[in-house]
């Protein structure tokens, strides 16, 4: 079975331009969430969206930061605009129905010059 | 409020040698926890979890954790271990009941001399 796609797995792009991830969750999972992973502040939630629906947001740094959920199988993850403090892996992973397991995409790495 | 402490941030040992990296929780309830591993470039890779049952927890690539309520640790174990397994490990803990957030150790980055 495929694992959790995350894409771009890389981009640069200049401040102050649009940057959106994207990301597919496992078939079935119904359980989506971002991470984001810096040197400084390490592996943090970003939001989690449960049956499409965002649950918990909190995470998200400021109103730069959108992420949507339309259906099942695709959620996006958008920063607009970007900045160089925004420079980070950003993780996707999706859990199955009941308190299961966290499954990883391989991350989206952005460098924002 | 839920949280994870991993006390090491960096352990050096020797191939072969063996490993505990320790993980300390705080959480109301019985926890629901985990242990994940990063290689470089690379996704979090899930190498064990505890829900309830038996509090020693087999996982992939030779590696093991034990709970224990009265310490608050669910340390990670491997009696031998590989340069392959340098990489960085995270421990984690179920946030709450009724949802599947994770809340995750800064981590410890495993070196294997050879």
């Amino acid at each position: 079975d495929a694992g959790v796609i995350q894409s771009p797995r890389h981009e640069v792009t200049e401040m102050g331009q649009e940057v959106t991830l994207r990301c597919k969750p496992i078939s079935g999972h119904n359980s989506l969430f971002w991470y984001r992973q810096t040197m400084m502040r390490g592996l943090e939630l970003l939001i989690y969206f449960n049956n499409n629906v965002p649950i918990d947001d909190s995470g998200m740094p400021e109103d730069r930061f959108s992420a949507k959920m339309p259906n099942a199988s695709f959620s996006t993850l958008k920063i607009q605009p970007s900045e160089p403090r925004d420079s980070a892996v950003y993780f996707c992973a999706s859990s199955p129905p009941g308190r299961n397991t966290i499954y990883f995409g391989e991350g989206s790495w952005l460098t924002v010059v | 409020a839920q949280s994870v402490t991993q006390p090491d941030i960096h352990i050096t040992v020797s191939e072969g040698a063996s490993l505990e990296l320790r993980c300390n929780y705080s959480y109301g309830a019985t926890p629901y926890l985990f242990w994940y591993v990063q290689s470089p470039g690379q996704g979090l890779q899930l190498l064990l979890k505890y829900f309830s049952g038996d509090t020693l927890v087999q996982g992939i690539k030779g590696f093991e954790a034990e709970f224990k309520r009265s310490q608050s640790s669910f340390n990670l174990r491997k009696p031998s271990v590989h340069w392959s397994d340098a990489a960085e490990y995270f421990c984690a803990v179920g946030a709450a009941i009724g949802t599947d957030k994770l809340i995750f150790g800064t981590g410890t980055r495993l070196q294997v001399f050879p």
